[in-house]
């Protein structure tokens, strides 16, 4: 069964404080991974996807890494604006659809 | 540029009660998802449409059913109401089957 844990489920930082999440996943074979930003009572937006082990994507202060067994959102300098739910998802090979396994998310709070 | 818009945004229904979730995008894509969204749990895919004409079954469909009316609308029908449905549901699109998508900001269901 495919699997995927984020943690922590909590992270509170100062603003200028760098920081990772985790996205740990078990799964029989990786089409991609996902990074999704999620703000209250708002729908996902896509931040990232990653393919294959070494992969790298940046995005301002965001940047995602892929290694076999996990992926990890790398925070730099955050600012309180980057506050929000972050939800990992992964997509298994030989789904051909957007049939994708998410995590439970990481909420990231910034203080000023 | 809508994206995805959902009707209703908030909707309190008995047990036993129907009702349909709408959904539609503006932006030509093809494939269209319900997930369903709860505390703990994640995002869980309940159905999916890879293309016009076409829908199947996600993780957990039981209770659902879907029309995808056109290419621009796929609908979530609850035929009676169970008060485990109580949940935030979400619809997405994506352009080619792939894990990018586009959700809305999510219709607040509650079964009492």
């Amino acid at each position: 069964e495919d699997q995927v844990t984020q943690s922590p489920e909590a992270l509170r930082l100062q603003e200028g404080e760098s920081s990772s999440l985790n996205c740990s996943y078990t799964v029989s074979g990786l089409r991609g991974l996902f990074w999704y930003r999620q703000d209250p009572g708002k729908g996902p937006e896509f931040l990232f996807t990653l393919y294959s082990a070494g992969e790298e994507k940046e995005k301002e202060r965001l940047k995602a890494t892929l290694t076999k067994k996990e992926s990890f959102l790398h925070i730099t300098a955050p600012k309180p604006e980057d506050s929000a739910t972050y939800l990992c998802a992964v997509q298994p090979s030989g789904t051909s659809y957007g049939k994708l396994t998410f995590g439970q998310g990481t909420i990231l709070t910034v203080h000023p | 540029n809508a994206g995805v818009t959902q009707t209703p945004k908030f909707q309190v229904l008995k047990t036993g009660q129907s009702m349909t979730l709408q959904c539609a995008q503006d932006m030509n894509h093809n494939s269209m998802y319900w997930y369903r969204q709860d505390p703990g749990m994640g995002l869980r895919l309940i159905y999916y449409s890879a293309s016009e004409g076409t829908t199947d079954k996600g993780e957990v469909p039981n209770g659902y059913n879907v029309s995808r009316l056109n290419k621009r609308e796929f609908s979530l029908r609850l035929e009676s109401a169970a008060p485990s449905q109580t949940s935030v549901y979400f619809c997405a699109s994506s352009i080619v089957q792939t894990g990018e998508l586009f959700f809305g900001e999510g219709s607040r269901l509650t079964v009492l």
